[in-house]
């Protein structure tokens, strides 16, 4: 299985703030990566395919880079509604296998 | 966009079976891939498996092959996951997600299942 470790698994930050999450493949997964945002009993929600691609509704804070092993999901200006836990995913190879998740808090 | 919905929440003994379904509409099956994802209270996000309906193909993660079965029926659109041998740390909400255009990535997803094996 490809593992995908991410960092850091919580960072406090505040609103307007900057917040730059990574994610690395135990091997090339070309760009086949997604992030995802979940928020308390809630379904995750994606937010980036394909490393970079914006999903359809999603803000334009958001954005991703990266290819092959490591990855990074950047949020430019921190807005209320983004304080939630963000995991990555590979979709490059069986079994598709997520990132523990980075949770986003409020400092 | 394609909505799923989901069968409600399961209590289930250890060494049983619990069955979830996920109905789909708004879209049809054509095409596309019901995958299933499980989450353990506090904890991260497993990819089970998944099933494209229209050639009846399914896939599954080695660590649950031989305990679960994805199926679909599409006369009704839906999808249903099986899981046997059902222990303790198999308490977990499962959703069903359906996976992009572009592709295996999940941008449809259900509103999960609760399932709790307890004694």
């Amino acid at each position: 299985d490809i593992q995908m470790t991410q960092s850091p698994s919580s960072v406090s930050a505040s609103v307007g703030d900057r917040v730059t999450i990574t994610c690395r493949a135990s091997q090339g997964i070309d760009s086949e990566l997604a992030w995802y945002q979940q928020k308390p009993g809630k379904a995750p929600k994606l937010l980036i395919y394909t490393a970079s691609s914006l999903q359809s509704g999603v803000p334009s804070r958001f954005s991703g880079s990266g290819s092959g092993t490591d990855f990074t999901l950047t949020i430019s200006s921190l807005q209320p509604g983004d304080f939630a836990t963000y995991y990555c995913q590979q979709a490059n190879s069986f079994p598709y296998t997520f990132g523990l998740g980075s949770k986003v808090e409020i400092k | 966009q394609v909505q799923l919905v989901q069968s409600g929440t399961e209590v289930k003994k250890p060494g049983s079976s619990v069955n979830v379904s996920c109905k789909a509409s708004g879209d049809t099956f054509s095409g596309y891939s019901i995958n299933w994802v499980r989450q353990a209270p506090g904890q991260g996000l497993e990819w089970m498996g998944r099933i494209i309906p229209i050639v009846d193909i399914a896939n599954y993660a080695p660590k649950f092959l031989g305990r679960v079965t994805i199926t679909a029926d599409k006369s009704t659109t839906t999808a249903y996951m099986e899981l046997s041998s059902l222990r303790s740390e198999d308490t977990a909400v499962y959703y069903c997600a359906r996976d992009h255009d572009d592709g295996n990535y999940f941008d449809s997803w259900g509103q999960g299942t609760l399932v709790t094996v307890s004694s």
